[in-house]
């Protein structure tokens, strides 16, 4: 069955520096997503993306975040200039349609942890 | 501000006894409400939906009972089995392109 892939599984940077998260969708999925997860804390929403543009971001997703798909399979985050509250989970998800019942389709995730 | 409310953060059951998981949500415009599991290390992955328009929906071991007026839907899964194991998620979103809200999660632990 067809998956989402994410890269690097754990990434550990020092505050300040530049992150990029990658992400392979399932090939024929349209909606991109990223979500991230603090430890012991609910899964939230940071940013849609469809038709090479940003859907919906929440309130987490502000200037320092970014999402870019520079080819036809990769999706990208980047965090432009980490900071420790940054440390997190992060997955990226995929579906096939904008319809309810389309669900989305989840990554293994990024373990993000920012020194 | 939870709108989707999992105030069970575990529940233990025994092996092939039923286990009811539990979600509350606020905003009554959802509706398509999603039930996700999560293994250690994995993402979470897609377990079963509902839209508004129905009160349950089977598929195998596992139904979704949705009660619109009280806000409230439930997954049962029977019977339980150890590698039921895992964090079980709620979530919610008002349309299909609207972001899935997700609530904090229930520890399932079934004991064999």
């Amino acid at each position: 069955e067809p998956e989402v892939t994410q890269t690097p599984s754990h990434q550990v940077t020092q505050m300040g520096q530049e992150v990029i998260l990658r992400c392979v969708p399932i090939s024929n999925h349209l909606y991109f997503y990223w979500y991230r997860q603090i430890l012991g804390q609910k899964v939230e929403f940071l940013v849609s993306f469809y038709n090479n543009e940003i859907s919906e971001k929440s309130e987490i997703f502000d200037d320092q975040f970014s999402v870019e798909r520079p080819d036809g399979s990769n999706f990208t985050l980047k965090i432009r200039s980490t900071k420790l509250e940054d440390s997190a989970m992060y997955f990226c998800a995929s579906r096939l349609s904008g319809a309810g019942n389309s669900p989305l389709h989840f990554g293994n995730g990024t373990r993000l942890t920012v020194t | 501000d939870q709108q989707v409310k999992q105030n069970s953060p575990s529940l233990s059951v025994q092996e092939g006894r039923i286990s009811i998981l539990n979600c509350d949500y606020t905003n009554s415009m959802f509706d398509y409400f999603l039930w996700y599991k999560k293994y250690p290390a994995e993402g979470p992955t897609f377990l079963i939906s509902i839209s508004s328009i129905k009160d349950k929906n089977e598929d195998g071991r596992f139904t979704v009972f949705l009660n619109k007026s009280a806000k409230h839907l439930s997954l049962h899964i029977v019977p339980s089995q150890p590698g039921d194991s895992a964090v079980y998620f709620c979530a919610a979103t008002p349309s299909g392109n609207t972001p899935l809200v997700f609530g904090k999660g229930t520890r399932l632990s079934v004991i064999a």
